[in-house]
């Protein structure tokens, strides 16, 4: 059983910028949540795709975006990169049937750096 | 709205070592699940134990213990015997019922525990 992938590992871009993560889901798992993690700080949620459609969503501005494709992978889109985006990503997926008491399998993450 | 605080940031023990990590948290809900996760420094958060609202009953695992009491709405983890190994930053979240968990895990700002030889 293939667990979360992401990519790429790291990544850095300039002020600006726009970038898009991937993230693979673990087989089984048709729900896709995203994480933000700052240094030192704990992960916060940015949102959350079913079934191809966002479900839910963090306090996060409109320029965080994502998608869901059919085989439940996922990807995050961040448009006018701030300094303040630099972080790790996070992904997580799990399986639907138990809403929120379902463990979420994560990724080892992406590691954003804006310059 | 819902939180998580750890107010511990860092705790350092020598090896062999009882530790307890705190964990506090807020809700609305009558009905939410707690969560625990470790993240060495490779990154990754590994899942370590989920607990539902309804169920109060103190669970170990091996080295690991978890003690959930609503009444000070907490939810610690010892660890007995520490190891080296077992050097990481750790996470208690917290998931709502409502809305089928839609809204994500809210976590705490993490523990960094040091285990010295």
């Amino acid at each position: 059983e293939t667990g979360v992938t992401q990519s790429p590992t790291h990544l850095i871009k300039t002020r600006g910028q726009q970038v898009t993560l991937r993230c693979s889901s673990q087989s089984g798992h048709n729900t896709v949540s995203w994480y933000q993690q700052a240094l030192g700080q704990g992960p916060q949620f940015i949102f959350q795709y079913y079934r191809e459609e966002e479900n839910g969503r963090g306090n996060f501005p409109p320029r965080f975006s994502g998608l869901q494709f059919p085989n439940y992978s996922s990807e995050l889109n961040v448009n006018a990169l701030e300094l303040d985006d630099s972080a790790l990503y996070l992904c997580a997926s799990s399986p639907r049937s138990g809403g929120p008491n379902n463990e979420q399998f994560f990724g080892p993450g992406t590691r954003l750096t804006v310059l | 709205a819902q939180k998580v605080t750890q107010a511990q940031t860092e705790i350092s023990v020598v090896e062999k070592e009882d530790v307890t990590l705190d964990c506090v948290y807020e809700t609305r809900d009558t009905t939410y699940y707690l969560f625990w996760y470790k993240q060495p420094p490779s990154g990754e958060l590994v899942f370590l134990i989920r607990r539902n609202s309804f169920d109060e009953q103190n669970e170990i695992s091996g080295r690991y213990s978890w003690n959930f009491q609503k009444s000070t709405s907490s939810f610690n983890f010892t660890i007995t015997a520490s190891q080296v190994v077992d050097s990481a930053v750790y996470f208690c979240a917290l998931s709502e019922a409502r809305r089928g968990g839609a809204d994500g895990l809210t976590f705490g700002k993490g523990t960094h525990l040091i285990i010295q030889p």
